[in-house]
């Protein structure tokens, strides 16, 4: 199952609303991550199922979408939200993972 | 606290080997499956390979071909990663991770800080 995630590259300021899809390649109801990643550091787990919210993360950060498309969502944006963020499908855990190939969000 | 620490990662010739570990603490680590992820320089995320707490299933993603061996050792909390027959295209940097699960389903919660594979003569 390939994941396609769109931009690949979004500019941005503080302060603004961001969204960011996904599109799987066949349908994989709710079995979608969110993760951010900034340079240097481990990826980190921002949303399962879709919609639940980590433990932890801000409330600005939300997930909605089941079958072939999701969204990830920032509310608004604060400077520590600059980072690389991906989608990751594990429709088939633990086998055939896949992640999109990222979103950088940078300031405008 | 939850904390997965890899180690063994560095330079190897193409052809060559290496063993990766991940040492895991702060949770029953035989309660858990486990995967690695890797990085190339400057590019997105990939699943290498997962295991199961018991090792009763063992799953690698499919552009491995067979190089590839992932095992855990439960009674000393460590998993391992086997790189056979490397390639330049293997050079990444490794990441073991723990899967979390939910309903039918499972998403991975913590992360090693990630260990560095270079291929290269």
């Amino acid at each position: 199952i390939q994941l396609t995630q769109s931009p690949s590259f979004l500019s941005a300021s503080v302060g603004d609303r961001v969204t960011i899809t996904c599109r799987a390649s066949q349908g994989i109801s709710s079995y979608l991550a969110w993760y951010q990643q900034k340079p240097g550091k481990a990826p980190k787990l921002l949303i399962y199922a879709a919609s639940t919210l980590q433990s932890g993360v801000p409330s600005r950060f939300s997930g909605s979408g089941s079958g072939t498309t999701f969204t990830l969502t920032i509310s608004s944006l604060q400077p520590e939200d600059f980072a690389t963020y991906y989608c990751q499908q594990l429709s088939s855990y633990p086998r055939g993972i896949t992640f999109g190939q990222g979103t950088r969000l940078e300031i405008k | 606290e939850v904390q997965l620490v890899e180690s063994g990662g560095g330079l190897v010739k193409p052809g060559g080997s290496l063993r990766l570990s991940c040492a895991a603490s702060g949770f029953i680590f035989s309660s858990y499956t486990m995967s690695w992820v890797r990085q190339a320089p400057g590019k997105g995320l990939e699943w290498v390979s997962s295991v199961s707490g018991s090792s009763g299933y063992i799953y690698y993603a499919d552009s491995l071909k067979g190089r590839f061996t992932i095992s855990r050792d439960n009674a000393k909390n460590s998993l391992y990663l086997q790189m056979n027959s490397l390639r330049g295209e293997d050079t990444a940097v490794y990441y073991c991770a723990r899967f979390d699960y939910y309903d039918n389903g499972a998403y991975n919660d913590y992360w090693g800080q990630g260990t560095l594979v270079t291929v290269s003569s």
